[in-house]
């Protein structure tokens, strides 16, 4: 099966623009969470879905939303960039077993954003 | 929020040698996972240890795990170059509604050659 893609790769932004970052999870994994890494605050949970709807979100602002479609590719968007949104974004899925017991997540290659 | 600490920070090593990393973790999980990420890239799932279970091996990995003093630690016997990378312990603690992966800090590990 092919791993986790996401869309694209690098991207660079200038503050107050918004983005949109894409997720392909491996075929039949309907569970799709997103992390960003940053060196100061290491690896954060962003947010989880499951079958088109939010499970699970993090602390961070309401600037940051995602979305998943039928396919169960997702997307998170940012708006109104801030320098400190530059970091890797990571996407990942996994299977969801029945009774909700979580297994291994599988993470795409990432996304580096760098806002200038 | 990171769960865990990991120790030590950095670590260099001879090829050859072996090298063990420790996660320390705050509160009460369902499974403790190791990953590895290289150079900025995405990360990689190496293995797996559920709460009812101690230690694990998988090749040359080796994992154990102390419920009692929420920690573990990883051992990556005859290390080689293309070990080079950091190594995150990530919990999962589903049953208790946390339903992400909490990351720790990781450790960089550098296998010289």
């Amino acid at each position: 099966k092919a791993g986790v893609t996401q869309t694209p790769r690098y991207l660079i932004k200038t503050r107050g623009q918004q983005v949109t970052l894409s997720c392909s999870p491996i075929s039949g994994h309907r569970s799709v969470s997103w992390y960003q890494q940053t060196p100061g605050q290491g690896l954060q949970f962003l947010f989880e879905y499951f079958s088109e709807t939010q499970r699970n979100k993090g602390n961070f602002p309401g600037r940051f939303s995602g979305r998943q479609f039928s396919n169960s590719r997702s997307e998170m968007n940012v708006s109104t960039l801030e320098l400190g949104d530059s970091a890797l974004y990571l996407c990942a899925s996994r299977n969801w077993i029945a009774g909700g017991q979580q297994e291994t997540q599988y993470f795409g290659p990432g996304t580096r954003l760098l806002v200038l | 929020s990171q769960q865990g600490e990991e120790d030590p920070q950095a670590l260099s090593i001879q090829e050859g040698e072996n090298a063990t990393m420790n996660c320390s973790y705050k509160t009460s999980i369902n499974n403790l996972q190791w990953y590895r990420q290289n150079s900025g890239r995405g990360l990689v799932h190496l293995i797996l240890i559920r709460s009812n279970e101690r230690e694990k091996h998988s090749g040359r990995l080796r994992v154990t795990l102390d419920t009692s003093k929420k920690s573990s630690s990883l051992l990556i016997t005859a290390s080689r170059a293309a070990d080079t990378a950091s190594y995150f312990c990530a919990t999962d603690a589903w049953d208790t509604g946390r339903r992400a992966l909490t990351f720790g800090s990781g450790t960089r590990l550098q296998v010289q050659p």
